[in-house]
């Protein structure tokens, strides 16, 4: 079965760091990662995903993330945070079976201090 | 496109009535999911739809909660009785076919159940 691990379930920053969450899939077949924001007492939305096509993906928001088979992560950056991305941030994982189920990670809240 | 639209978007109400979450996906979208969020659970799949067809129910809690798709445009999620541990928020997504896997979440029903 598939599954996805967030390392850490918050990570503080400050304005102008470097941004790295963590995210390691687990999945017997080629998956389709995904990276989702959540804003407080909003929906989640779509930053990035990866569909077999560019191993590096590049999202909204500055953020980018690299899929590397070798290590089974998926992990998110922004070379220089802002204010603004404190939210919380999920890693979900599906297979190309067309049943479009996603299996979300626990999450990690982002913090961003002055 | 207006997104997925939830109502209401926020609901309080007494244990043991009968709470009606409702759900417009976005239009051609042929895929619909209905999660909870919890500080304890995280985000969890209760049942998702495919052409207006369950597919999984697997996570719905209990008998307590039904869900239903009368057309491609509109969806329920029911809780009858409600209980105090049924307070969360609760979130629609759709998904197409013709996509790769992302789904678009609406902002969220925040219930809570006295």
């Amino acid at each position: 079965a598939q599954s996805v691990t967030q390392l850490g379930s918050h990570v503080s920053v400050s304005e102008g760091a470097l941004v790295l969450l963590r995210c390691n899939y687990s999945s017997s077949v080629p998956p389709y990662l995904f990276w989702y924001v959540q804003y407080p007492n909003q929906g989640l939305q779509l930053l990035l995903k990866y569909t077999s096509a560019a191993t590096l993906v590049k999202g909204i928001n500055g953020f980018e993330a690299e899929f590397k088979k070798s290590e089974t992560s998926f992990h998110l950056t922004k070379p220089s945070a802002h204010m603004s991305d404190a939210a919380e941030y999920f890693c979900a994982v599906s297979v190309n079976t067309g049943f479009q189920k996603l299996v979300f990670g626990t999450g990690t809240r982002l913090l961003v201090s002055p | 496109d207006a997104g997925v639209i939830q109502s209401p978007r926020h609901e309080v109400t007494e244990m043991g009535q009968e709470v009606t979450l409702r759900c417009k996906p976005i239009s051609g979208h042929d895929y619909l999911f209905w999660y909870r969020q919890t500080m304890m659970r995280g985000l969890e799949l209760l049942i998702y739809f495919n052409n207006n067809v369950p597919i999984d129910d697997s996570g719905m809690p209990e008998d307590r909660f039904s869900a239903k798709m009368p057309n491609a445009s509109f969806s329920t999620l029911k809780i009858q009785p409600s209980e105090p541990r049924d307070s969360a928020v609760y979130f629609c997504a759709s998904s197409s076919t013709q996509g790769t896997d992302t789904q678009y979440f609406g902002p969220g029903t925040r219930l809570t159940v006295l």
